[in-house]
């Protein structure tokens, strides 16, 4: 069955410290997006990609960085961790940018200390 | 102002009863309007999605679009103990904004057995 992985499914960091959570997704569906989740906030889009080579800012972009090789993956990077990037992180993945429906991955916990 | 506004609750009902959820959004030229479940410590889920306005009806779950009024809501009738869980409202904004997906911060369900 196609899915959508997230991994690793914990990580504690330390401030300063580059960090990379992968996503990987079976559906072979052109759209990713990495969203995180905080109490109060709900889902924040951080970054999102339309195809291979394309990627899009969110709305908390700043301080995160991906990049999209081939269909399957959009890994995240957090280029220097800071205590406010403590979060649940969850990717997705749809067919396409009119394609409503989101499948999501399980999530990652970053606690960065 | 948020541009996906839902009451964050927790809203209780009894077994058996109807739990209404709602949520009010900002960008008129949205489109597409959806529902997703999520369990403590899970992934978002979809429900159901409404492009029209007016009613659509999926087993115990009714969604209620009036885009005039910029209001979406969810009906769960003959709600059950397994229906508690976090509800979270989203817009895709259509072309004009990029077809990106707009989360609330959800609507936290408790249903009595």
């Amino acid at each position: 069955d196609a899915e959508i992985t997230q991994s690793p499914r914990h990580k504690i960091t330390e401030t300063g410290r580059q960090v990379t959570l992968a996503c990987h997704q079976t559906w072979n569906h052109n759209n990713m997006f990495w969203y995180r989740q905080d109490l109060g906030h709900g889902l924040r889009l951080i970054h999102y990609s339309y195809g291979v080579q394309d990627t899009n800012k969110g709305e908390v972009s700043d301080g995160y960085s991906v990049s999209r090789s081939n269909t399957e993956d959009l890994p995240l990077t957090l280029e220097s961790a800071a205590s406010s990037q403590t979060s649940v992180y969850f990717c997705a993945s749809s067919e396409s940018a009119r394609q409503e429906t989101q499948y999501f991955g399980p999530g990652t916990r970053l606690l960065v200390l | 102002q948020k541009e996906v506004e839902q009451n964050s609750g927790p809203l209780s009902v009894p077994e058996g009863a109807i739990a209404s959820l709602n949520c009010t959004y900002s960008d008129r030229g949205s489109q597409s309007f959806f529902w997703y479940r999520q369990y403590s410590g899970k992934s978002p889920e979809l429900i159901m999605f409404i492009y029209s306005n007016g009613d659509k009806e999926d087993g115990r779950f009714t969604a209620q679009l009036n885009k005039a009024s910029q209001y979406v809501s969810l009906l769960i009738r003959d709600s059950q103990p397994s229906d508690s869980a976090t509800y979270l409202c989203a817009v895709n904004k259509g072309a004009t904004g990029g077809f990106k997906t707009i989360f609330g911060a959800g609507t936290r369900l408790f249903v009595k057995a």
